[in-house]
């Protein structure tokens, strides 16, 4: 099925180590993002990308990189995870000034 | 923040029964969206209103938009126990980019 794919679904990270959190979608979209969920604070954005080859930094960025690898595939590094980055992170792709599809999200949990 | 705010924070009624939830926002937008996340899932589009139009529909649901007030609003008529989720608005700013800052969201439970 077409949609926005992402992995893992849940990953338990230590206090300072680093993972990768892969994002790939099959619609030909050209802007990718990524967001977090916290209770009570509905979801905020991380990072965005316009187009392949562009990224940009949203509302939260510090502590984390992105990679927009191609037109499909959107990834959210963190280098040096830490407590407070304990989420759920969702990718989304969508095509300009239209609707966006998400992923399943992400659930991470830094000890 | 520039965040909009959803109102209520959560509503429980009856299926049968139609649900209202509203949405205030602080900046000039492109557009806005309704979104549902039913528990632990990622979200759903549902709607979009461009900031020319003042009412759509889609099925079950109706939107509003003001943007002298800067709010809107969502109607889900006769709604069914299926309709349980909470429900975002969204505003989208920043030209072609179509950024989205979403609200906290309302919690709706139908009751069977």
């Amino acid at each position: 099925n077409a949609g926005v794919t992402q992995t893992p679904k849940f990953q338990v990270l230590k206090t300072g180590q680093s993972m990768t959190l892969q994002c790939a979608q099959d619609m030909n979209h050209n802007s990718m993002y990524w967001y977090r969920q916290d209770p009570g604070m509905g979801l905020r954005l991380i990072y965005y990308s316009a187009s392949e080859g562009t990224t940009d930094k949203g509302e939260v960025p510090n502590g984390y990189n992105v990679s927009r690898l191609n037109k499909r595939e959107f990834s959210l590094r963190l280098e040096s995870a830490a407590p407070s980055q304990t989420s759920v992170y969702f990718c989304a792709s969508s095509p300009d000034r239209y609707g966006y599809t998400f992923g399943s999200g992400t659930r991470l949990t830094v000890v | 923040s520039q965040q909009g705010e959803e109102d209520p924070q959560a509503l429980s009624i009856q299926e049968g029964e139609n649900a209202t939830m509203n949405c205030s926002y602080k900046t000039s937008i492109n557009n806005l969206q309704w979104y549902r996340q039913n528990s632990g899932r990622g979200l759903v589009h549902l709607i979009l209103i461009r900031s020319n139009e003042r009412e759509k529909h889609s099925g079950r649901l109706r939107v509003t938009l003001d943007t002298s007030k800067k709010s809107s609003s969502l109607l889900i008529t006769a709604s069914r126990a299926a309709d349980t989720a909470s429900y975002f608005c969204a505003t989208a700013y920043g030209g072609a980019t179509n950024k989205l800052i979403f609200g906290t969201g309302t919690l709706l439970a139908v009751q069977p």
